[in-house]
């Protein structure tokens, strides 16, 4: 079945540094994929939406200079936390719907960041 | 904008039928979800209903739509130690759209 799958799923970084993560779908091709952020005991909530071959859509109140979205394959999404602060410490999750008769988004793993 | 909102806590006897309900606001959403999350891990769809639909039942599931209401509810029958985890509900207007998620409920099993 259809599977996306989020890298890595754990990291820890110091602040000021950037973190890139990766989110693919492995065996369909995804032109949109979507990018969540879940804080502790709470929902999932949307970030922006991943086009590829163009910009993506940010929520209202996402920083977009800060969260940098790159869709740059049909397989392929990656988001870039800059500069890096405790704050942005949380689980970031992926998800792309699946092509064909399914009707099902299929989220990744997730990745549990972590900025000291 | 869209909101989904649920009560964020259900505590229900081991045996006994668990319901957990939700209300959403976009009369557009054409797709309505129950996902769950266990400690830990991500996230699974249960199962979902279109909104030309009342109800869809799936094993020990049953999902009650009341789209007059925007009102959704999630049934468990015979509630196990393994159904404690987050339930979240969501809506999406299409296929391939963004998914906007509750705020879960958290289902406590009593033994």
């Amino acid at each position: 079945g259809a599977v996306v799958s989020q890298h890595p799923s754990r990291v820890i970084c110091k602040s000021g540094t950037s973190v890139k993560i990766e989110c693919r779908s492995l065996d369909f091709q995804a032109t949109t994929m979507f990018w969540y952020r879940q804080f502790p005991k709470q929902s999932l909530m949307l970030m922006a939406t991943s086009n590829e071959g163009s910009k993506a859509t940010y929520e209202q109140g996402v920083e977009k200079d800060k969260f940098l979205i790159n869709h740059a394959s049909l397989t392929l999404s990656t988001l870039t936390v800059t500069s890096a602060h405790p704050e942005d410490s949380s689980f970031y999750i992926c998800s792309a719907w699946s092509q064909g008769k399914v009707i099902e988004a299929f989220f990744g793993q997730g990745t549990r960041l972590t900025v000291v | 904008g869209e909101d989904v909102e649920q009560s964020l806590f259900l505590s229900v006897r081991e045996g006994d039928s668990s319901v957990i309900n939700c209300t959403y606001t976009d009369s557009s959403s054409t797709y309505l979800y129950w996902y769950k999350q266990e400690p830990g891990a991500g996230l699974q769809l249960l199962t979902y209903i279109f909104s030309n639909m009342d109800m869809k039942q799936d094993q020990r599931l049953t999902v009650l739509l009341n789209k007059k209401d925007k009102h959704l509810s999630l049934r468990i029958a015979d509630t196990q130690t393994g159904d404690s985890a987050i339930y979240f509900c969501a809506e999406s207007e299409n296929r391939d759209d963004k998914i906007i998620f509750g705020k879960g409920t958290r289902l406590h099993i009593l033994p």
